[in-house]
């Protein structure tokens, strides 16, 4: 049973452009979301996170939404950059001290 | 150290052996967690330990997976009587006790 889910495998966006990735959760309880991304032979780093009690966190050029009542997040990444083209895992936990449950990641290529 | 380190990076196991995966966290981060990815999935929860004491060992899928920590420092995966199915990439993350993982590189075991 999947508590989090990434339901596109992979996206594709030309360089400049905006990404939307999507994540959608089961869990009620969970309290705060993060993004993670990943390169290849590279352990995940940290990219942006939010609580519950807010619906929008922007850092330069990543901005994640949370919409509590559709248990729904997405990750935006703006202007995209071939840089950025890596795996990226959206990912939950009940309490800022609980284990982080992570989605199965969506794969993005940025096109120069 | 600078980052979490993990050894050995690849390991190559015949089915039935036992192997040893090590996780070097940052100095003095107190909590550890071990994840578990199988290719095209995201990391699973294996287990977690503040400084010495395991508190959560839920996902350890069998007993043939045991994790230790002797010192509330570096920590050890153990998989006995390997199977081909526990071929993945065993990734260690440690934080200071805030909600940010930091992951090593992760270790790729493949069972023949």
């Amino acid at each position: 049973d999947q508590q989090v889910k990434q339901n596109s495998p992979s996206l594709s966006v030309q360089e400049g452009r905006i990404s939307i990735l999507n994540c959608d959760y089961t869990n009620s309880m969970f309290d705060y979301f993060l993004w993670y991304k990943k390169y290849p032979a590279e352990g995940p780093t940290f990219l942006i996170s939010i609580s519950s009690i807010k619906d929008k966190n922007e850092d330069g050029r990543f901005t994640v939404f949370l919409n509590k009542s559709a248990k729904h997040l997405s990750l935006h990444i703006v202007p995209s950059q071939p840089g950025d083209s890596a795996v990226y895992f959206c990912a939950a936990m009940k309490t800022s001290y609980d284990k982080v449950i992570f989605g199965p990641g969506t794969s993005l290529s940025v096109i120069p | 150290g600078a980052g979490v380190s993990q050894s050995p990076r690849y390991k190559v196991a015949k089915r039935g052996q036992d192997v040893a995966l090590r996780c070097d966290p940052i100095s003095g981060h107190v909590s550890l967690f071990w994840y578990q990815q199988a290719l095209g999935q995201g990391p699973e929860f294996l287990t977690y330990f503040q400084n010495e004491a395991q508190l959560d060992k839920s996902g350890l899928p069998s007993d043939r997976f045991f994790a230790e920590r002797p010192e509330g420092s570096v920590s050890t995966l153990k998989i006995q009587r390997t199977q081909q199915e526990d071929s993945a990439v065993y990734l260690c993350a440690s934080t200071s006790g805030a909600n940010v993982l930091t992951f090593g590189a992760g270790s790729r075991l493949t069972v023949l």
